[in-house]
């Protein structure tokens, strides 16, 4: 079965400098979700896509945006790039069915992420 | 989203049955429990989830108590490939994942 498809998976760059990482979704689902992992850490949640637009936004700096195009493929971009950058950038996918007034699952596929290193 | 508790480690023999517990006290009616599994900087990996019922798949079975408030991830014949950490995430649908810090669990040959 198609996985969800991260590119590239490996990328250094300098302190300043600015980074795009791409995420293809498994084909048919409709949100995209973007998570880092520090060094040693958990992951943590950044941001979320939704038949592209934003849906939801968790702790992303204001240097780091994204977004998600009409074939449901998704860029994180990250200008000014800073040491604590350096970490996993991990995305995500599903297929949601939004049915108001329901409570429904989504079960979120992740990508093998990209390691960032900023020197 | 709901709180999570799980012990931070746990050792399992190699052909037995690993029972990971997940207490889960706060949980809200449509908040699912979700099961995540992370093998060393791979992305994290879906086992099971479950609303109410206990489920089983191909990889574990997932057994949530009658109110809700804890459940147990089972991997019925652990081998070494399933040395990894793991997370129990309780949320509604169509949110993010929040991740604590999971429970690590070594297979010992």
């Amino acid at each position: 079965a198609a996985g969800v498809i991260q590119s590239p998976r490996h990328l250094i760059k300098e302190k300043r400098e600015t980074a795009t990482l791409k995420c293809y979704p498994i084909p048919r689902h409709d949100t995209v979700y973007w998570y880092q992992q520090g060094p040693g850490q958990d992951p943590q949640f950044l941001i979320s896509f939704y038949e592209k637009m934003q849906s939801d936004k968790g702790s992303i700096p204001d240097r780091f945006s994204a977004q998600q195009f009409s074939d449901y493929h998704s860029e994180l971009n990250m200008s000014s790039l800073e040491l604590g950058d350096s970490a996993l950038y991990f995305c995500a996918s599903s297929q949601n069915s939004r049915l108001a007034g329901k409570a429904s699952a989504d079960t979120q596929y992740f990508g093998p992420g990209t390691r960032l290193t900023v020197l | 989203d709901a709180k999570t508790t799980q012990p931070p480690s746990m050792d399992c023999a190699e052909g037995r049955a690993a029972n990971l517990p997940c207490n889960h006290s706060t949980i809200s009616g449509n908040e699912y429990v979700y099961w995540y599994r992370q093998i060393h900087s791979q992305g994290p990996q879906y086992i099971i989830h479950g609303l109410k019922n206990n489920e089983t798949n191909e990889m574990a079975s997932l057994i949530i108590t009658e109110d809700r408030k804890s459940s147990t991830l089972i991997l019925p014949h652990a081998t070494l490939r399933d040395t990894a950490v793991y997370y129990c995430i309780v949320k509604p649908g169509n949110e993010k994942l929040t991740f604590g810090t999971g429970t690590r669990l070594t297979i010992i040959p």
